[in-house]
């Protein structure tokens, strides 16, 4: 079967740009998550979808972070204003249950 | 809340000796655990995961992990370490539920030729 697709691979953006990200899951999978990974760290979680809805938004910061995952399907995710500190990898994962996670290769933010 | 404790945030071996990698977690319902690793520039890469099944977990590439329920742990082990085995390894956590992974800080291994 086709893994979790992201693009863009890499991204190379001015501090208060703004920038956008997707993700499309294994067709399928109900649960969408988005993961930052700062380098040096391990994922930390931002956003988990189940089908269209939120089921935890509580450590995305919403100023400047939004994510949408309309038809349940593919989602994105967007940074506006970007800051220096976004510079990361933004990691999709999908699931089709308990215990069963798939990543994508990720999009590369540097944020300059 | 789920955490997970990696000890070591760098760990170097000989081509050929054991590889050992810490984790240890916290939760309080039984627990999903998961190792991870991954290479520069890439994505994350299922190595083994526990489900309540057996105690032992062999994954691939030769590793396996055993859960210990009273020590909370889930140390990750390789017989003979490879040069190509180099990457960063995280440890991982979910609740049995439709929950998300809660990740370590990760264990950057280094094999020395």
């Amino acid at each position: 079967e086709a893994g979790v697709a992201q693009s863009p691979r890499y991204k190379i953006i001015e501090k208060r740009q703004s920038v956008a990200f997707w993700c499309n899951p294994i067709s399928g999978h109900a649960t969408l998550y988005w993961y930052q990974q700062i380098l040096g760290q391990g994922p930390k979680l931002l956003i988990q979808f189940q089908n269209n809805g939120v089921v935890d938004d509580s450590q995305l910061p919403k100023d400047r972070f939004s994510a949408e995952r309309l038809k349940g399907v593919d989602s994105t995710l967007k940074i506006q204003p970007a800051k220096l500190e976004d510079s990361a990898v933004y990691l999709c994962a999908s699931s089709l249950g308990p215990g069963g996670y798939t990543f994508g290769s990720g999009t590369r933010l540097t944020v300059v | 809340a789920q955490s997970v404790t990696q000890l070591g945030s760098h760990v170097s071996v000989s081509e050929g000796a054991l590889v050992l990698l810490r984790c240890n977690y916290s939760s309080s319902v039984p627990p999903y655990l998961f190792w991870y690793v991954q290479y520069p520039n890439q994505g994350l890469q299922l190595l083994l995961k526990y489900t309540s099944a057996a105690t032992l977990v062999k994954g691939i590439n030769g590793f396996e992990a055993e859960f210990k329920k009273s020590e909370t742990s889930f140390h990750l082990t390789k017989p003979s370490a490879h040069m190509s085995d180099a990457a960063e390894y995280f440890c991982a956590v979910s609740d049995a539920g439709n929950t998300p992974l809660v990740f370590g800080k990760g264990t950057r291994l280094s094999v020395i030729a």
